[in-house]
């Protein structure tokens, strides 16, 4: 059973330019999470989809957007991107949309110049 | 608003004793606690829950504690390992949302003292 796992680990991407990063969830589960976690805070909830449909968005604006596929890996694209993007995006899987139990990736360290 | 505080930014223990890292909420939707730990370059890992319609959970050497009417909970560890440094959340979670958005916490950097 492979865990979650999220590339690139490490990204620098200037002002204004756009990024994607790539999540695969782990094996069997159907939902993944995305989160954002700045530099002393706790992860950020961006969104989440099941089965290849948004279920639930947070505080994040429309440059924000995802995709998952069918094989339930997924992508957070960031337009636009700002010095605040500055931060470390955390993707989690889980089993069905009303599970409580996320399992995380290592994450990708975005930094914005 | 931050609906999940750990006032405590960083805590110190001497191996062997009792650590205790406190959580509290404001958000009475939430019915669903979660503790996470994370170690740097990696990301959080889940380590013990607790629901609403209970007031302890325990797992081996780790015991989630919830006050639902003072709105609170704590995990507790013992006894205290070096292993066990590093930074824990607390995350909330409410079946009503309809999907597993978790709240988080700021964290809490715990450092056993060998």
């Amino acid at each position: 059973e492979t865990g979650v796992t999220q590339s690139p680990t490490h990204l620098i991407k200037t002002r204004g330019q756009q990024v994607t990063l790539r999540c695969s969830s782990q094996s069997g589960h159907n939902t993944v999470s995305w989160y954002q976690q700045a530099l002393g805070q706790g992860p950020q909830f961006i969104f989440q989809y099941y089965r290849e449909e948004e279920n639930g968005r947070g505080n994040f604006p429309p440059r924000f957007s995802g995709l998952q596929f069918p094989n339930y890996s997924s992508e957070l694209n960031v337009n636009a991107l700002e010095l605040d993007d500055s931060a470390l995006y955390l993707c989690a899987s889980s089993l069905g949309r009303g599970s409580t139990e996320a399992f995380f990736g290592q994450g990708t360290r975005l930094t914005v110049v | 608003d931050q609906q999940v505080k750990q006032n405590s930014p960083s805590l110190s223990v001497q191996e062997g004793r009792i650590s205790i890292l406190n959580c509290d909420y404001t958000n009475s939707m939430f019915d669903y606690f979660l503790w996470y730990k994370k170690y740097p370059a990696e990301g959080p890992t889940f380590l013990i829950s607790i629901s609403s319609i209970k007031d302890k959970n325990e797992d081996g050497r780790f015991t989630v504690f919830l006050n639902k009417s003072a709105k609170h909970l704590s995990l507790h560890i013992v006894p205290s390992q070096p292993g066990d440094s590093a930074v824990y959340f607390c995350a909330a979670s409410s079946f009503n949302f309809g999907n597993e958005k978790l709240t988080f916490g700021t964290g809490t950097r715990l450092t056993i003292i060998p």
